[in-house]
């Protein structure tokens, strides 16, 4: 049971252009969101989050977006670069986990921005 | 600022044998993540653990288990490894067990033959 899902494994960009990335969730008490991104032969690297409380959040070219109602929430980058090429996952947590934020990841996107 | 280590980097085991891997958290994170990322999935959580204790639990049989120490670095141990143990294992350290942004190391690729 995927409690998060990323149904698209891969997506190709040309460099400038907006990359959309998106996500469902199916869990109600989810109240927090995450984006990675994971280089080959790194561990992921932490790039936004939102709160349930909020609908965007903005840091630089990453823009997060969650519509509650419809369970989504993507991630738009603009504009998008070579060096942005990676494995991007969505992660949530419940409000149930208490202190202990366990993290549910989807399968991840994998992004290639062409020059 | 030190990030997240873990060592060793890649591992080599036979089945029904035992592993051990270890995870040092960024500094000033009393909190430590671990995680199984299986072939093209995403990372799944095993367990947490914070000021020693285990603080949340996946979905793993009781051959997973894990230390903390009181300088916060983690162990994780897998007794009677099986064939689809073989996976990348991620650690993520926080502060606060867990409730700030887990920062994560670069993984030990365990392959069991």
């Amino acid at each position: 049971d995927q409690q998060v899902k990323q149904n698209s494994p891969s997506l190709s960009v040309q460099e400038g252009r907006i990359s959309i990335l998106n996500c469902d969730y199916t869990n109600s008490m989810f109240d927090y969101f995450l984006w990675y991104k994971k280089y080959p032969a790194e561990g992921p690297t932490f790039l936004i989050s939102i709160s349930s409380i909020k609908d965007k959040n903005e840091d630089g070219r990453f823009t997060v977006f969650l519509n509650k109602s419809a369970k989504h929430l993507s991630l738009h980058i603009v504009p998008s670069q070579p060096g942005d090429s990676a494995v991007y996952f969505c992660a949530a947590s419940p409000i149930s986990s208490g202190s202990a934020r366990q993290l549910t990841f989807g399968s991840g996107t994998q992004l290639t921005v062409l020059p | 600022e030190t990030g997240v280590t873990q060592s060793p980097t890649h591992l080599i085991k036979t089945r029904g044998q035992q592993v051990t891997l270890r995870c040092s958290s960024q500094s000033g994170h009393n909190t430590v993540s671990w995680y199984q990322q299986a072939l093209g999935q995403g990372p799944q959580f095993i367990f947490q653990y914070y000021r020693e204790e285990e603080n949340g639990r996946g979905n793993f049989p009781p051959r997973f288990s894990g230390l903390q120490f009181p300088n916060y670095s983690s162990e994780l141990n897998v007794n009677a490894l099986e064939l689809d143990d073989s996976a990348l294992y991620l650690c993520a350290s926080s502060i606060g067990g867990g409730s700030g942004t887990q920062h994560f190391g670069d993984g030990t690729r365990l392959s069991i033959l």
